[in-house]
């Protein structure tokens, strides 16, 4: 089965632009989810959604990130504008239901914020 | 919400030695334990998992163990390889409620010396 796939794997931006990073789950995939690894940490949650519909954004800093889902299947999330603190690792995750079945990751998009 | 705490941040073993790495949690609802791998400069990978029902879980040279009571559970590595170097993730969730979402820990950095 092909896994999920994201792109880019790597921007680098100055502060105060903008940025958006796609994600594509795993075919069949109803929840999909969005982390933020920042180096040397656990992944953070930003924004989980099943089908289409946003089910946990409670970490995600809405003055600035977004995301959407809208035909339930691939997702983007985008930074605007962009801080120095949000250098990281994006990392787009997929299960089939609840997160008790394990979640499938993409490799990620490293942002680097200069 | 859940809070996740891993020890140790780095372990460093000689090859064949046995390794264990250490995870508590505060929610005692949470009810489903994975293990991820995760590589330099790659995705996190499922290694292995636990449920609540279970209180040790084998594959091959890896094991995880839980204990409900105290809220904490561990990976075991026996036989530790030049290739198990890589960041552990422990994490924990509330499986079964339809939304849940994993929780990670903040990492822990195995180092196998050959």
């Amino acid at each position: 089965e092909a896994g999920v796939a994201q792109s880019p794997r790597y921007k680098i931006i100055e502060k105060r632009q903008s940025v958006a990073f796609w994600c594509n789950p795993i075919s069949g995939h109803a929840t999909l989810y969005w982390y933020q690894q920042i180096l040397g940490q656990g992944p953070k949650l930003l924004i989980q959604f099943q089908n289409n519909g946003v089910v946990d954004d409670s970490q995600l800093p809405k003055d600035r990130f977004s995301a959407e889902r809208l035909k339930g299947v691939d997702s983007t999330l985008k930074i605007q504008p962009a801080k120095l603190e949000d250098s990281a690792v994006y990392l787009c995750a997929s299960s089939f239901g609840a997160a008790n079945y394990g979640y499938t990751f993409g490799s990620g998009t490293r942002l680097t914020v200069v | 919400g859940e809070n996740v705490e891993q020890h140790p941040s780095t372990l460093s073993v000689q090859e064949g030695d046995s390794a264990v790495i250490k995870c508590t949690y505060s929610d005692s609802a949470s009810n489903y334990f994975p293990w991820y791998k995760q590589e330099l400069g790659k995705r996190p990978q499922l290694i292995i998992d636990i449920r609540s029902n279970v209180g040790e879980k084998k594959d091959q040279r890896i094991a995880v163990t839980l204990n409900k009571t105290a809220k904490h559970f561990s990976l075991h590595i026996t036989e530790t390889q030049p290739e198990d170097s890589a960041v552990y993730f422990c994490a924990a969730s509330k499986g079964g409620s339809g939304y849940s979402t994993l929780t990670f820990g903040k990492g822990t950095m195995l180092l196998v010396s050959p």
